[in-house]
């Protein structure tokens, strides 16, 4: 079974200033790992992921995440905040080892970027 | 464009009342699903579909259908809608090949008086 954990429903940063959304997951075998926005009203939009090779990822709008085996972690990151960021961010996993394509997604985070 | 449609986008209706919430993608990936989103509960997996003809229950199926008759298309069907199914509903899909990640559809939200 694969799981996600995002510890914190709400994230509160001022502008400028940088950020971070935790996520930490469990899965069987070497994991595939994303990241997905939602702005208010909208679907969810792929923002990036991680497969293999380098731990810090880079994706859409200026954010990274960096992939930490040994604790199961891929936090994401953002050196300076903007308002615009304000959204929901979903992590999620799927194993690389087989079985579905479908991936299982965190609860969530509010990001709340105040100016 | 690449892109997954849902129809339709907002709808009321009342208990008992058989609805389809049709969805469709047009870049020709095998994996569908569809979830719906509920404050505090996240995204949670209703059914998802590896192929044609092939379906799954995903992690809450009680009380939904769905069929995949046609790659592009994988329509939820409420056969008896009641109000606890009130949420936003998420059409996705996914290819074998690439880079895995989701496309997801706008959202169709659904009240059930």
């Amino acid at each position: 079974a694969q799981s996600v954990a995002q510890p914190e429903d709400q994230v509160n940063v001022a502008e400028g200033n940088p950020l971070t959304v935790k996520c930490t997951y469990s899965v069987s075998g070497n994991p595939y790992l994303f990241w997905y926005v939602q702005y208010p009203n909208r679907g969810l939009q792929f923002l990036l992921k991680y497969i293999t090779g380098d731990n810090l990822v880079k994706g859409s709008y200026g954010f990274e995440a960096e992939f930490n085996k040994s604790q199961t972690s891929f936090h994401l990151k953002k050196p300076s905040a903007l308002v615009s960021d304000s959204a929901l961010y979903f992590c999620a996993v799927r194993s690389l080892s087989g079985g579905s394509y479908i991936p299982t997604f965190g609860r969530g985070t509010s990001l709340i970027v105040h100016p | 464009e690449a892109q997954v449609t849902q129809n339709p986008r907002y709808l009321i209706t009342v208990t008992g009342k058989k609805l389809t919430v049709t969805c469709s993608q047009n870049m020709n990936h095998e994996y569908m699903s569809w979830y719906r989103q509920d404050p505090g509960l996240g995204l949670r997996q209703i059914y998802y579909s590896m192929n044609v003809e092939v379906t799954d229950k995903g992690d809450v199926p009680e009380g939904y259908k769905v069929s995949r008759k046609e790659k592009r298309n994988f329509p939820l069907i409420l056969e008896s809608p009641s109000p606890n199914q009130t949420s936003l509903y998420f059409c996705a899909s996914t290819g074998t090949s690439g880079t895995y990640e989701q496309y997801f559809g706008p959202g169709t939200r659904l009240t059930v008086t």
